[in-house]
């Protein structure tokens, strides 16, 4: 079956950097893209950006350029998430999701990873 | 871009149908039929319900149904039950290729 598991809660300080695996199995990695969206504490989702698992394209929402980086290993079927220079607004459950064949359409979720970011 | 617009809380009762919409612009909602719907219980990951405004993924129960007029989006939910109580949210793809989700919606079963 398909699963999505990502890496443990991480604390931070502010001004570092954070990076969040997601380790997939179950189906052919390089046929899916996978997206990253986080959920601040009481608050919405927000989507961040999303791999290409074929080829590693990128597409990040504008609002994380030049702060997030999205990369994957295909030889071990796991993708990763980092953002820099973390804020006490970075604070949020961040999930992976894999994209099925259509826009936006994410269809299976890791079970997400706390961050805490605090001085 | 901002987040679509979706009311804060609904409610009905059991056996009822309600009705969840979610406002985006000419250049979300309105320009693309690549609107999903997630439902979300607390303390768990979003759970997949919809696809391109009306497709059930494989496993969704026939009561979720999904629908678009102009720049709205609509999760319809007949035969209500318990379990259905949940946040709810809907994405929709942008015309900067991006994706935005709504602001959530909280399903209350009374």
């Amino acid at each position: 079956q398909v699963q999505l598991v990502q890496s443990g809660p991480e604390v931070k300080k502010p001004g570092a950097s954070l990076k969040v695996s997601c380790k997939t199995s179950g189906y052919s990695f390089t046929s899916y893209g996978i997206s990253w969206v986080r959920q601040a504490p009481g608050q919405g989702l927000e989507w961040m950006g999303w791999i290409s698992g074929f080829n590693g394209n990128t597409n990040y929402a504008q609002k994380f350029q030049g702060r997030v980086t999205m990369t994957t290993d295909t030889s071990t079927n796991t993708a990763y998430l980092e953002l820099r220079s973390l804020r006490s607004g970075d604070t949020a459950v961040y999930y992976c999701a894999r994209e099925e064949f259509s826009v936006g359409a994410m269809g299976y979720w890791g079970q997400g990873t706390r961050v805490t970011v605090f001085s | 871009q901002s987040a679509l617009t979706q009311p804060a809380s609904v409610s009905g009762s059991p056996g009822q149908s309600i009705t969840i919409s979610c406002t985006g612009t000419s250049s979300d909602v309105g320009g693309y039929d690549y609107v999903s719907w997630y439902q979300q219980h607390p303390g768990r990951p979003p759970k997949f319900l919809i696809y391109d405004v009306s497709t059930r993924p494989s496993g969704i129960s026939s009561r979720f149904s999904g629908s678009k007029s102009g720049n709205t989006a609509s999760l319809t939910i007949s035969g209500l039950q318990a379990e259905d109580e949940a946040d709810y949210y809907c994405s929709s793809q942008t015309s900067s290729n991006t994706v935005v989700f709504g602001g959530g919606t909280k399903l209350t079963v009374l």
